[in-house]
């Protein structure tokens, strides 16, 4: 089946605590994306990736970082956690940027509560 | 950066109804996309319009585009009580990520 996995599904942790997110798909796309859903505040993108060791900031890039090694593989990484990251996060992933398809495949969210 | 604003922010109704919102979006694009997401889940593709198209229909949903008015509907028709859920939509710019709305919340009640 064709999907985006992300774990964990849900995290609670402390402040400064690191953690990683990660992410993967199984369509071989190139492009991946993460974001994080707050209430009144939509979907924000993170950071953004179009192909392996490409990566680039979103809009609410601070705090956070990625690493795309490989094609399938999205992590998300909190180096030191703060409660204004406590959020819903999604990843998704879609065919190339400018290919006439790029819809978007969502993985479940994880939701992270950070204390 | 905010592109799509959607409208209403929430939207109820009876089942058998049919749902309308709205999408503005301020720049140029290349297509316009509706997602629909279930309390708390990921979101799923609906259907995607391209600039050059003015409408598209998938099954009972039916999604306009009026790119001189920089405007998009999304219509439900015959709304079922599964179909409650928060509908975004997503604008694609040239070179840029695809930029979300903040959603209208629909609540179908039998």
């Amino acid at each position: 089946e064709a999907q985006v996995t992300q774990n964990p599904r849900y995290l609670i942790t402390v402040t400064g605590k690191k953690l990683t997110v990660t992410c993967s798909q199984n369509m071989n796309h190139e492009y991946m994306s993460w974001y994080r859903q707050d209430p009144g505040l939509g979907l924000r993108q993170i950071y953004y990736s179009m192909n392996v060791e490409v990566t680039d900031k979103g809009d609410v890039p601070e705090g956070y970082k990625v690493s795309r090694k490989e094609k399938r593989n999205f992590p998300l990484i909190l180096e030191s956690p703060s409660p204004n990251q406590t959020s819903l996060y999604f990843c998704a992933s879609s065919p190339p940027r400018g290919s006439g398809a790029n819809v978007l495949t969502f993985g479940a969210g994880s939701r992270l509560t950070v204390l | 950066s905010q592109q799509g604003e959607e409208d209403p922010q929430a939207l109820s109704i009876q089942e058998g109804e049919n749902a309308t919102m709205n999408c503005s979006y301020k720049t140029s694009i290349n297509n316009l996309q509706w997602y629909r997401q279930n309390s708390g889940r990921g979101l799923v593709h609906l259907i995607l319009i391209r600039s050059n198209e003015r409408e598209k229909h998938s099954g009972r949903l039916r999604v306009t585009l009026d790119t001189s008015k920089k405007s998009s509907s999304l219509l439900i028709t015959a709304s079922r009580a599964a179909d409650t859920a928060s509908y975004f939509c997503a604008t694609d710019q040239a070179g840029t990520a695809l930029i979300f709305g903040k959603g209208t919340t629909l609540s179908v009640s039998s």
